[in-house]
């Protein structure tokens, strides 16, 4: 069965500096590897995706995630963080076909001016 | 906007009340993923359609919970004897390699 870790519950990082969040997965094949965000009350934006072929992945709002199968990691980056990222990130995880997904617990992200 | 919508966005009842939930994909989302957020955690897979058939559904879904999509269009997805433990969010998505989900619907049973 599929799992997906996201070890950082909450992660606080001020304007403008550097953001990565964590994301470990477990699954038997090639995964469908998503990162999604929410706001409180929301439902789920999809933020980027990977599937096959490049493992550096462009997504919106100027995040980015690499694919490393050696370390069954999706690590979701961000260069510069803006006060409006400030959310709850959801790494999943898809089998083949994608009949379903496997989401972690999150990672809120606070960011002080 | 994904086009998915989700009607109501809340809802309060009382225990032991019946509850529907109705969910309405775009057109080209053949098939339809309902799964439940309680807090703190991350969206729990509850069960999927391929057009009008129900093709999985997780041992979440007790037998109070009934899930349709008639006609492979909207999906409706109702609570019957609700316990407070149902309090959650409840969202539904559409798509097929990509989900894509609605605002969701806010379950608070008393």
């Amino acid at each position: 069965a599929q799992s997906v870790t996201q070890p950082d519950i909450h992660i606080t990082v001020s304007e403008g500096a550097s953001l990565e969040l964590r994301c470990n997965y477990s699954y038997g094949a090639t995964p469908y590897l998503f990162w999604y965000v929410q706001s409180p009350g929301q439902g789920l934006q999809l933020l980027l995706k990977y599937f096959s072929g490049d493992t550096l992945v462009q997504g919106i709002k100027g995040f980015e995630a690499e694919f490393k199968r050696s370390q069954s990691s999706f690590n979701l980056r961000k260069p510069s963080v803006h006060w409006s990222d400030a959310a709850e990130y959801f790494c999943a995880v898809g089998a083949t076909g994608n009949e379903k997904l496997t989401f972690g617990t999150g990672t809120r992200l606070t960011i002080i001016p | 906007d994904t086009g998915v919508s989700q009607d109501p966005r809340h809802k309060i009842t009382k225990r032991g009340q019946n509850v529907t939930f109705r969910c309405d994909p775009i057109s080209e989302h053949n098939r339809l993923y309902w799964y439940r957020q309680t807090l703190g955690q991350g969206p729990e897979f509850l069960t999927y359609f391929q057009n009008e058939a129900q093709l999985e559904k997780s041992r979440l879904l007790s037998d109070r919970f009934s899930a349709e999509r008639p006609k492979g269009s909207f999906s409706t997805l109702e609570i019957q004897r609700t316990e407070q433990g149902d309090s959650a969010m409840y969202l539904c998505a559409g798509g097929l390699e990509t989900q894509y989900f609605g605002p969701g619907t806010r379950l608070l049973v008393l």
